[in-house]
């Protein structure tokens, strides 16, 4: 059973282009999060999501930052016109249905870096 | 809001020997949950043990225990007979059990084991 699956595992992009993380949830997990570390930082919360449902986005910035998650795909993370302060490493972790959301499993991140 | 505290930013511990790694955290709730997630080179974020408020037993696993203090709201990770591949950043998290269950991380330990 594969792990909960990230790419790319770097992202490099010019201030205002635009930046789309992919997250495929290990097989079974219909519940996705995605968190944001900065250097020296710990993992910050920034949205929780359900197959198509966005459940709580209150660690998100209420600019240029989206996430979905399809009834089919993986989950996206997508940031639009970049800025320097967006370098951090994005990490996304699922959890089966409700009644696991006790554990998370934790992809390797994609560590986004903006020139 | 909860918040998690790790007031260590770096420790060393010799190779055979024991480390303590603290933690805080406040609350106002009576039952939640705690973890530690070691964290190394590779970015994976790896449970390593959790723990549950309403339990007075500390959690072990393996060469890895807690010291879970509920009214002075302390968690501390003991790691005993260290070996070269502890080495790691460590976070302490908080999950509320209720709520869309997202997680509260700590800033981090940066754990050299000396060999």
């Amino acid at each position: 059973n594969a792990g909960v699956m990230q790419n790319p595992r770097h992202l490099v992009r010019r201030r205002g282009q635009e930046a789309r993380l992919r997250c495929s949830p290990m097989k079974g997990h219909s519940h996705v999060y995605w968190y944001r570390q900065l250097p020296e930082e710990g993992l910050k919360f920034m949205v929780y999501l359900q197959k198509e449902n966005i459940i709580d986005e209150s660690g998100m910035p209420k600019e240029r930052f989206s996430a979905e998650f399809p009834k089919e795909g993986p989950s996206i993370l997508r940031i639009q016109q970049v800025v320097r302060g967006d370098s951090a490493a994005y990490f996304c972790a699922s959890s089966p249905g409700d009644r696991g959301r006790e554990k998370l499993f934790f992809g390797s991140g994609t560590q986004l870096s903006v020139l | 809001a909860q918040t998690v505290t790790q007031s260590q930013p770096e420790m060393s511990v010799q190779e055979a020997e024991t480390v303590t790694l603290s933690c805080t955290y406040d609350t106002s709730e009576s039952d939640y949950y705690l973890f530690w997630y070691k964290q190394p080179p590779s970015r994976q974020m790896i449970l390593v043990i959790r723990q549950e408020a309403y339990k007075q037993q500390n959690a072990t696993e393996n060469r890895f225990s807690v010291n879970f203090q509920k009214a002075a709201k302390s968690f501390s990770l003991k790691i005993s007979d260290s070996q070269l591949g502890d080495a790691a950043m460590y976070f302490c998290a908080y999950r509320s059990p209720s709520g869309t269950y997202k997680y509260i991380f700590g800033t981090g330990t940066r754990l050299k084991v000396l060999a």
